[in-house]
């Protein structure tokens, strides 16, 4: 079955610092990773997604994330972060074949971001 | 319209009411999702529908009873509900999972509290 694990449940960076989110996946083949941010009220928005390829993602935002196979990871960095940044992230690992459309979401990191 | 949207986005009733949430998404997709937001716990898929056909119910009471008239339009319908059913209820649609284009888009929530 299919897992992800966030171990962090709460974060807190000053604004300007950088910031690295973690993500560690279970899954019997090969992957699709995702992730997602909710802020206070929201659904979830898209920041990233892999499928295949090169294995550092680029998303929206100024996020990134990369793909390390050998550690079933997918953790979430940003060089600099702003205060718009504070949220809920969610990491997700989801079907790679038709007819099986289950996304498995972690816990989800709360990040605080402080002046 | 664009996106994903839900109706009501904030709802309180009692116990013995009855009511519906909606969905509908305007992005072509096939596919369409609930799931369940609570505190402290993590994403749960409640119900998948594909080209109008449930494919998932994530063992869900039957208290909670969808709809999915096309593949546009999505319902929840609730009644005798628990105070432990308060949650933000999720709406999602993808198109299909093995498609590099693929990625669920969340609606904004619906807020529900019963008491």
């Amino acid at each position: 079955a299919q897992s992800v694990t966030q171990p962090d449940i709460h974060i807190t960076v000053s604004e300007g610092a950088s910031l690295e989110l973690r993500c560690n996946y279970s899954y019997g083949a090969t992957p699709y990773l995702f992730w997602y941010v909710q802020s206070p009220g929201q659904g979830l928005q898209l920041l990233l997604k892999y499928f295949s390829g090169d294995t550092l993602v680029q998303g929206i935002k100024g996020f990134e994330a990369e793909f390390k196979r050998s550690q079933s990871s997918f953790n979430l960095r940003k060089p600099s972060v702003h205060w718009s940044d504070a949220a809920e992230y969610f990491c997700a690992v989801g079907p790679s074949n038709f007819g099986n459309e289950k996304l498995t979401f972690g816990t989800g990191t709360r990040l605080t971001i402080i002046p | 319209e664009t996106g994903v949207t839900q109706t009501p986005r904030h709802l309180v009733m009692g116990m013995t009411n009855k009511k519906s949430l909606k969905c509908e998404q305007h992005l072509g997709h096939n596919a369409m999702y609930w799931y369940k937001q609570s505190a402290k716990k993590p994403l749960e898929l409640m119900f998948v529908y594909n080209f109008k056909e449930q494919t998932e119910n994530n063992s869900v009471p039957s208290r909670f009873s969808p709809e999915c008239p096309n593949s546009s339009h999505l319902f929840l319908h609730l009644h005798t509900l628990q105070p432990e059913d308060s949650a933000l209820y999720l709406c999602a649609s993808s198109s299909n999972p093995g498609a590099s284009s693929y990625e669920q888009y969340f609606g904004p929530g619906t807020r529900l509290t019963v008491t």
